[in-house]
């Protein structure tokens, strides 16, 4: 297995911009997860999907923030528009319904300018 | 709301034990969780503790008490490629949600 597959690996976008940053769960598993990580915050839950259903996405910080499951092998987040503070990694993670092992993406470095 | 508190930094020798301690305060506590993140890459599971007690895998041991909402995560005979951050996270059900929420890490050094 490939594991989770994050894309891009790198971003680097101007303030204002639209970003959309891609996931490609582990095949079979039932929840995907998406969190951002900076020194500040650590590690903070965005939202996640069971079966392809956001769940909670009360981590989501502001309305610029939308993410979408249309299949069980793929999740975007999207920024829209973008702004410094949103600089981050920000990686996707899934894991199955009886296994408590989240399984993570390489994460996608986003600098907002 | 939750908070988990963890020592921000650790520091050890080659073939030392160390302990990285976990408190938590949360609604609907499910399980605790240990995770190691090297510089620039990303978290992976070392284990998780369901039941109070202690869970071993190989040189990583982790313990949980849910009466004193404790846990640990032990390290033995530490390695160079230990250095790392270690994050707990508390795993908490409500309804059908489920979800892990991570401590902010210790930075776990190991020295020659």
């Amino acid at each position: 297995d490939a594991g989770v597959i994050q894309s891009p690996r790198h971003e680097v976008t101007e303030m204002g911009q639209e970003v959309t940053l891609r996931c490609k769960p582990i095949s079979g598993h039932d929840y995907l997860f998406w969190y951002r990580q900076t020194m500040m915050r650590g590690l903070e839950l965005l939202i996640y999907f069971n079966n392809n259903v956001p769940i909670d996405d009360s981590g989501m910080p502001e309305d610029r923030f939308s993410a979408k499951m249309p299949n069980a092998s793929f999740s975007t987040l999207k920024i829209q528009p973008s702004e410094p503070r949103d600089s981050a990694v920000y990686f996707c993670a899934s894991s199955s319904q009886d296994n408590e092992k989240l399984f993570f993406g390489s994460g996608t470095q986003l600098s907002v300018l | 709301g939750q908070s988990l508190e963890q020592p921000s930094e650790v520091t050890a020798v080659e073939g030392a034990i160390v302990q990285i301690n976990c408190t938590y305060q949360t609604s609907g506590f499910y399980g605790l969780s240990w995770y190691q993140q090297h510089d620039g890459g990303a978290p992976t599971f070392l284990s998780y503790n369901g039941l109070d007690g202690l869970e071993e895998t190989g040189r990583f041991s982790s313990f949980l008490s849910r009466s004193d909402s404790y846990g640990y995560l032990l390290l033995q005979e530490l390695q160079m490629k230990d250095s790392a951050s270690y994050f707990c996270a508390v795993k908490i059900s409500s309804g059908s949600a489920r979800q892990l929420t991570f401590g902010s890490g210790t930075q776990l050094t190991v020295l020659p």
